[in-house]
């Protein structure tokens, strides 16, 4: 299993800015994947972030307002940028699934945008 | 797009009674995975069940893999208060190496006491 941690916990940002949420593994993983979950709603995939090369982002998601920072193993960074009342979500980071493995989450970020 | 899709959207039971919740999906899969979430928070690993499996426990869970159907369901037996999560199936989207999940709309359990 993979212990998987991340920063802020949760944040109340204005719109118009921009937040970084950290992922932190406790393991070495090849790939890593961000999440968001709407109110109410189901986790959308918005990008998976492999070490050393850019991160391929799913239909609807652009790197413009979610760049994506692997500089290692166990590390990643999601940035919502020029944020809207509509990114108001939780954003999770996620790893494992390789192989078809058990897929493993962290504790979320919960996001407010005023 | 969603491929898995929990029904019912909602359930609600007394204390001690089982819970079935249901899933079905659209394309061909690996395995199939279910997570609980409690109000907003992450998610928690319960149970995956391979493409070559039908049935499989852990504990109070039981979940079964009808891959003719395309469909799986999570029986909760002896539910608990505590068992007021939302629960959702997820289903691997193998493509190109990478193996994200893609996540049903999910199940509101409420267990009243």
């Amino acid at each position: 299993s993979a212990v998987i941690s991340q920063k802020p916990s949760r944040d109340i940002c204005q719109r118009g800015t921009s937040l970084t949420i950290q992922c932190q593994v406790d393991s070495q993983v090849t790939m890593m994947f961000w999440y968001r979950q709407q109110p109410g709603q189901s986790l959308t995939l918005i990008a998976t972030a492999n070490q050393g090369s850019e991160a391929t982002y799913e239909s609807g998601f652009v790197i413009d307002k979610f760049p994506i920072s692997r500089p290692n193993l166990t590390f990643s960074t999601l940035t919502v940028s020029n944020m809207s009342p509509e990114d108001s979500s939780i954003y999770l980071c996620s790893v494992g699934g390789a192989g078809g493995e058990t897929q493993y989450f962290g504790p979320g970020t919960r996001l407010l945008v005023l | 797009s969603q491929q898995g899709e929990e029904d019912p959207q909602a359930l609600s039971i007394q204390e001690g009674e089982n819970a079935t919740m249901n899933c079905s999906y659209k394309t061909s899969i690996n395995n199939l995975q279910w997570y609980r979430q409690n109000s907003g928070r992450g998610l928690v690993h319960l149970i995956l069940i391979r493409s070559n499996e039908r049935e499989k426990h852990s504990g109070r869970l039981r979940v079964t893999l009808d891959t003719s159907k395309k469909s799986s369901s999570l029986l909760i037996t002896a539910s608990r208060a505590a068992d007021t999560a939302s629960y959702f199936c997820a289903t691997d989207a193998w493509r190109s190496g990478n193996t994200p999940l893609v996540f049903g709309k999910g199940t509101r359990l409420s267990v009243i006491a």
